[in-house]
């Protein structure tokens, strides 16, 4: 059964600050790794698809993945209120596995 | 404008009626999914596609059914047999692949009267 577990949340950050989320999988061989955003009603929008060991920065995003310890993150720099929604990993193997999602708040 | 499609937006049905979810991608994409989410949980995943004509089913395909006649088009109908139905269906489709980012439709909010 491949697996993906996020952090449970929620978590709240003051504006400004840098939010953290975290990812573990449990397929060895997956090779790419996608992060989605959720706002309340509203669909998943992808924000962040990282294919290789490091750490890929778009704005104020930064994923990064680390395949032998199957880890990978998003940090989101300079928080702000309209970051406030929750936050999906997902890793594909044939169908895609999505963790349950970690729901941020930015606190003015 | 290249997207993803789902039709209607809202959606109301009587117990014991079927409905069928309308899902539309002219992204030339291979792979096509449905989801389901219920208020505050994740994304479950009912049926998936990756070729037109085939499909298999995901964790809770128990009272769905489907069809991919055309690679633009997933839809899904649920059944009376769904006991509990009323819950946001999203369809997603990705290419196959190396990059095979997964993109989303804005969802159909299905609820049972």
């Amino acid at each position: 059964q491949k697996e993906v577990e996020q952090n449970s949340g929620p978590l709240s950050v003051p504006e400004g600050a840098i939010a953290s989320l975290n990812c573990t999988y449990s397929d060895r061989v997956s090779q790419s790794f996608f992060w989605y955003r959720q706002y309340s009603g509203k669909s998943p929008e992808l924000i962040m698809s990282i294919y290789s060991n490091g750490d890929k920065e778009d704005g104020r995003f930064t994923a990064q993945l680390n395949k032998a310890s199957q880890y990978v993150s998003l940090l989101i720099r300079d928080s702000q209120p309209s970051d406030s929604a929750t936050y999906l990993c997902a890793v594909p193997f044939n169908q895609f596995y999505f963790g349950t999602g970690t729901s941020l708040t930015v606190i003015p | 404008d290249g997207g993803i499609t789902q039709s209607p937006k809202y959606l109301f049905r009587k117990e014991g009626q079927n409905v069928t979810l309308s899902c539309e991608q002219n992204l030339n994409h291979d792979a096509m999914y449905w989801y389901r989410q219920d208020p505050g949980q994740g994304l479950r995943l009912i049926y998936y596609s990756q070729i037109v004509n085939d499909f298999q089913k995901g964790d809770i395909a128990e009272g769905y059914s489907v069809s991919r006649e055309k690679k633009e088009s997933f839809p899904l109908t649920v059944t009376s047999a769904q006991k509990n139905p009323t819950a946001f269906y999203l369809c997603a489709s990705a290419h196959l692949g190396s990059y095979n980012e997964q993109f989303f439709g804005p969802g159909t909010r299905l609820t049972v009267l």
